[in-house]
């Protein structure tokens, strides 16, 4: 049992590229959430979505864009890197009821040179 | 809006007790939680509290007073593993929608033998 996966783990992008950050879950949960992470911050929330098809913004959407066309996948999009979109990206699952708490992925390192 | 305080950062010696405090003011509010995150790492669940009271798991107790937007996880014969970031989320709508949770900078706590 996986719980949730992310990929890559590191990976250093030039100003204006684009890249897809990947997180699957295997637990069969609805919901769904990106995180942001700066140095020494707490975690902020850039999108999150509660079952395929159905997604919505968090506190931090601006650069960001989200897709779920299954239950399993839930990858984010950055458009046009800018050197502020360099952070450590969390993924997380949950089921509906929040008594059980977030299942977060190992993250991925993002810099933008 | 919402807005999570609590400190920055505390020390303790190990096998003493700490607490950390956390104060919140929410739109929403379905629930507190505790994580905790070592350096380079994932949160990790610790704690939920939705009623008021103490909730006891182990060393680690985390208590809620709804009334007075008041949280605080008490950890007991620390150990120099506990050395790390613990943060407080706070469960709730902002501005409708669904509920998500809405993270505190977080505490990062340093135990010395």
């Amino acid at each position: 049992n996986a719980g949730v996966t992310q990929t890559p783990k590191f990976r250093i992008l030039k100003i204006g590229q684009s890249m897809t950050l990947q997180c699957a879950q295997d637990m069969n949960h609805n919901y769904m959430y990106w995180y942001r992470q700066d140095p020494g911050m707490g975690l902020k929330l850039i999108y999150y979505s509660v079952g395929a098809g159905i997604t919505d913004k968090g506190e931090v959407p601006n650069g960001y864009n989200v897709s779920r066309s299954t239950t399993e996948d839930f990858p984010l999009r950055l458009e046009l890197a800018a050197p502020s979109q360099t952070s450590v990206y969390f993924c997380a699952s949950s089921y509906s009821r929040q008594t059980y708490g977030y299942t977060f992925g190992s993250g991925t390192r993002l810099t933008v040179v | 809006g919402q807005n999570i305080d609590q400190p920055t950062e505390m020390t303790a010696t190990e096998g003493a007790i700490v607490q950390i405090n956390c104060t919140y003011q929410t739109s929403g509010f379905n629930g507190l939680f505790w994580y905790q995150q070592h350096a380079g790492e994932a949160p990790t669940f610790l704690s939920y509290n939705v009623l008021d009271g103490l909730e006891e798991k182990g060393r680690f107790s985390s208590f809620l007073s709804r009334s007075k937007g008041y949280s605080y996880l008490l950890l007991k014969e620390l150990q120099m593993k506990d050395s790390a970031s613990y943060l407080c989320a706070v469960y709730g709508s902002v501005s409708g929608g669904y509920n998500k949770l809405i993270f505190g900078a977080g505490t990062r706590l340093a135990v010395h033998p």
